[in-house]
């Protein structure tokens, strides 16, 4: 089965509003790496997390390795984060190897 | 501190043609992937170098496929004989160890 499991698949938020977005995992890591990409973008590096919260202006991620769930929230959202969110697990074996989610998609209306 | 660069930023095939990408990656990162990212879905790993060597090449169609990495620092990823399953935009990726630093990729569209 999936190895990493994001919900929601999308998002539509007014500007303003807060979300949290999950990453469920069934195998052991090292850390979990969130990015955002842009239609046809490349991917921007969020945060890499390997336990615990870290916090980056308006953006939270949180990874708790006993329930094998890391989450990104989003505070105060803006029609500029519209895009899509992607969770990448590294393996804790082999040469830190990222499983990627199939991301959340986010819309953020004025 | 420049970032992972690629190129070409995109190419169109037909089906058949050979292509080849190209990435450099940070000075000084001992690691380089390169991952595959089908329209909708999240990137898959396609293979990955620590310096010259190939660590893991197993998602590699190697029939069709190949990379290179040939003085441990840029490396070229090579499609001989594109089918239209390829479409895809090709990442390139590298890291000290840890958190991975992506480029901008190659969007390849094979008719």
């Amino acid at each position: 089965g999936q190895q990493v499991q994001q919900s929601p698949a999308s998002l539509v938020l007014q500007e303003g509003e807060n979300a949290e977005l999950q990453c469920n995992f069934s195998t052991s890591l090292n850390s979990m790496q969130w990015f955002y990409q842009r239609p046809g973008g490349s991917l921007v590096s969020l945060f890499y997390n390997p336990s615990g919260t870290k916090h980056s202006g308006r953006l939270t991620s949180t990874t708790v390795i006993k329930e094998r769930r890391s989450s990104l929230h989003i505070s105060s959202s803006q029609t500029t984060d519209s895009g899509t969110y992607l969770c990448a697990l590294e393996h804790n074996s082999a040469g830190n190897k990222l499983t990627f989610g199939i991301g959340t998609r986010v819309l953020v209306r004025p | 501190e420049a970032g992972v660069t690629q190129s070409p930023r995109y190419a169109v095939l037909q089906e058949g043609q050979a292509v080849s990408f190209w990435c450099d990656p940070i000075s000084g990162h001992d690691t380089l992937y390169w991952y595959q990212q089908p329209r909708d879905q999240g990137p898959q790993l396609l293979v990955y170098f620590r310096d010259e060597a190939v660590i893991d090449n197993s998602q590699l169609p190697s029939d069709r496929f190949s990379a290179v990495r040939p003085k441990g620092t840029n490396s070229t990823l090579k499609i001989q004989s594109a089918k239209q399953g390829d479409t895809a935009t090709y990442l390139c990726a590298s890291s000290p160890g840890g958190e991975q630093y992506f480029g901008p990729g190659t969007r390849l569209t094979v008719l």
